[in-house]
């Protein structure tokens, strides 16, 4: 059974730090790697997607990396910013289904 | 842009209701989801849709809950009888072959 791991569980930083939040899952039979961002009460909105076949992905001030045979995936925030505060979902499909994690809660403070 | 929409957004029932929560898919997607996230806990895979027939189903989804799609638009869940437990946020998602999960704003159930 796939489990997926997010360290750390919460983070708060100052506006404009560099950041990483770690993603780690058990059976690296995975299709695809997903990262979300989730605002309290809300919806979840998809920012990156990672294919099994490939190592990074990037977006903007996001980059997300993808080490499937070690079962890591790690997404670096450049300059921070207030309106990322959220709570960030690591997600992998393996079948039809995504197994998440619990979510790295971020703060940046102004 | 396309999105996926979702109907109620707040269903308030009594414990031994019959609920059902409706969702419209982003148009050309062929893959269709129901999640659940009960507060402060992990978003959990309840259910997979594909041509007209459920794919894949987690153990959460028994014999309570069942999913339909009475049209080309919607994709509905149902509950027969709610459980105190079964108060959580319902996502419903949708994807086309090869790409991401796009999820909908979510329906809060709550079951008093």
């Amino acid at each position: 059974k796939q489990e997926v791991t997010q360290i750390p569980a919460a983070l708060s930083v100052p506006e404009g730090e560099n950041l990483v939040l770690n993603c780690s899952f058990t059976d690296s039979a995975i299709y695809n790697l997903q990262w979300f961002r989730q605002d309290p009460g809300k919806g979840l909105t998809s920012l990156l997607l990672i294919q099994s076949s490939q190592r990074e992905q990037t977006s903007g001030r996001l980059n997300a990396s993808l080490d499937k045979s070690s079962g890591r995936s790690t997404l670096y925030i450049a300059a921070s910013q207030p309106g990322d505060s959220a709570t960030y979902l690591c997600a992998v499909r393996g079948g039809s289904r995504l197994t998440f994690g619990e979510g790295t809660q971020l703060t940046v403070n102004p | 842009e396309p999105e996926v929409t979702q109907t109620p957004s707040h269903q308030v029932t009594q414990m031994g209701q019959e609920v059902i929560l409706r969702c419209v898919p982003i148009s050309n997607h062929l893959y269709f989801y129901w999640y659940r996230q009960i507060l402060g806990q992990k978003v959990e895979f309840l259910v997979s849709f594909y041509n007209n027939e459920i794919s894949e189903k987690s153990e959460i989804f028994d014999d309570q809950f069942s999913v339909e799609r009475p049209d080309g638009s919607n994709f509905t869940l149902k509950i027969r009888s709610t459980k105190l437990e079964d108060s959580a946020m319902y996502f419903c998602a949708s994807r086309t072959v090869v790409n991401e999960q796009f999820f909908g704003p979510g329906t809060r159930l709550t079951v008093l």
